[in-house]
C-alpha cells in the first residue's frame, strides 16, 4: 500500500492565483481530513469528510474547497490564495468503522504565496 | 468540544535524561488519546495510540504513556533520551468518530 499520497510537494504561487492540492489514499478509509501546519500553531483543521459525497468545515475553512466524489481521493481548493494561506498542509485519512482510530498522514505539500 | 494543552513549546534535556512531555486534554465524551512525532521536514508518525484499553501505553522508540482520567493528562515519557529523539512532538484527542484535534506541539532537544 502506498498510503496517503500528496500531490505537489512544493508550490509557489501567486497571490490571487488558484490551485488543487491533490490527496490520496488506498487504504479504503472512510474518514480523509485536511490540516495547515504554521509554527507555533499545531496542526488545524480545514475540511474533513466522513465518506464519498459528505464533506464538512473544520476550524479554520475559509479560502478552501474540498469535495469528495471518490472514497480515495479527497482534493483541497484554493480559490483565490492570500499569502496567510502560506503554510504547510496535510492530508490525512483513518477508519473508526474499522476499529482504527489514529489518523495516517500525507508527507505535506509546502505551499508559499507571494 | 475537545482540546488539548500542551505545557511547554521547548523542552531540552540532556542525553540519557529523563523525557517528559505534558499533555493535558479537555472531552465531553470518553477521548481517544494520541502523540505523534514529527521529524524536521517531515510528516507526522504515530507513536503510541490510548483507545479505552490500558492505561498505560507503550508505542515505539521506548515511549510510553498513562492516560489518568481524574487529572485528564496523558503525559510522554522516556527513560533515557537519545539524540535520536530530537524532533516535535504532538498531542491529539478524539471522540473515535471525529477527527483529531491536536495541541500546539512541543519541540524537544537533546544536548550531548
Amino acid at each position: 500500500n502506498a498510503g496517503v499520497t500528496q500531490t505537489p510537494k512544493f508550490q509557489v504561487l501567486k497571490t490571487g492565483q488558484s490551485m488543487t492540492l491533490q490527496c490520496a489514499q488506498d487504504m479504503n478509509h472512510e474518514y480523509m481530513s485536511w490540516y495547515r501546519q504554521d509554527p507555533g500553531m499545531g496542526l488545524r483543521l480545514i475540511h474533513y469528510s466522513v465518506g464519498a459525497g459528505i464533506t464538512d468545515q473544520g476550524e479554520v475553512p475559509n479560502g478552501y474547497n474540498v469535495s469528495r466524489s471518490t472514497t480515495e481521493d479527497f482534493p483541497l481548493r484554493l480559490l483565490s490564495a492570500a499569502p496567510s494561506q502560506t503554510s504547510v498542509y496535510f492530508c490525512a485519512s483513518s477508519s473508526p468503522g474499522q476499529g482504527s482510530y489514529e489518523q495516517y498522514f500525507g508527507p505535506g505539500t509546502r505551499l508559499t504565496v507571494t | 468540544a475537545q482540546s488539548v494543552t500542551q505545557l511547554g513549546s521547548h523542552v531540552s534535556v540532556s542525553e540519557g535524561a529523563l523525557v517528559l512531555l505534558r499533555c493535558n486534554y479537555s472531552s465531553s465524551v470518553p477521548p481517544y488519546l494520541f502523540w505523534y512525532v514529527q521529524y524536521p521536514n517531515q510528516g507526522l508518525q504515530l507513536l503510541l495510540k490510548y483507545t479505552s484499553a490500558a492505561t498505560l501505553v507503550k508505542g515505539i522508540n521506548g515511549f510510553e504513556a498513562e492516560f489518568k482520567k481524574s487529572e485528564t493528562s496523558f503525559h510522554l515519557t522516556k527513560p533515557s533520551a537519545h539524540m535520536s529523539d530530537a524532533a516535535e512532538y504532538f498531542c491529539a484527542v478524539s471522540s473515535g468518530n471525529t477527527p483529531l484535534v491536536f495541541g500546539k506541539g512541543t519541540r524537544l532537544s537533546v544536548i550531548a
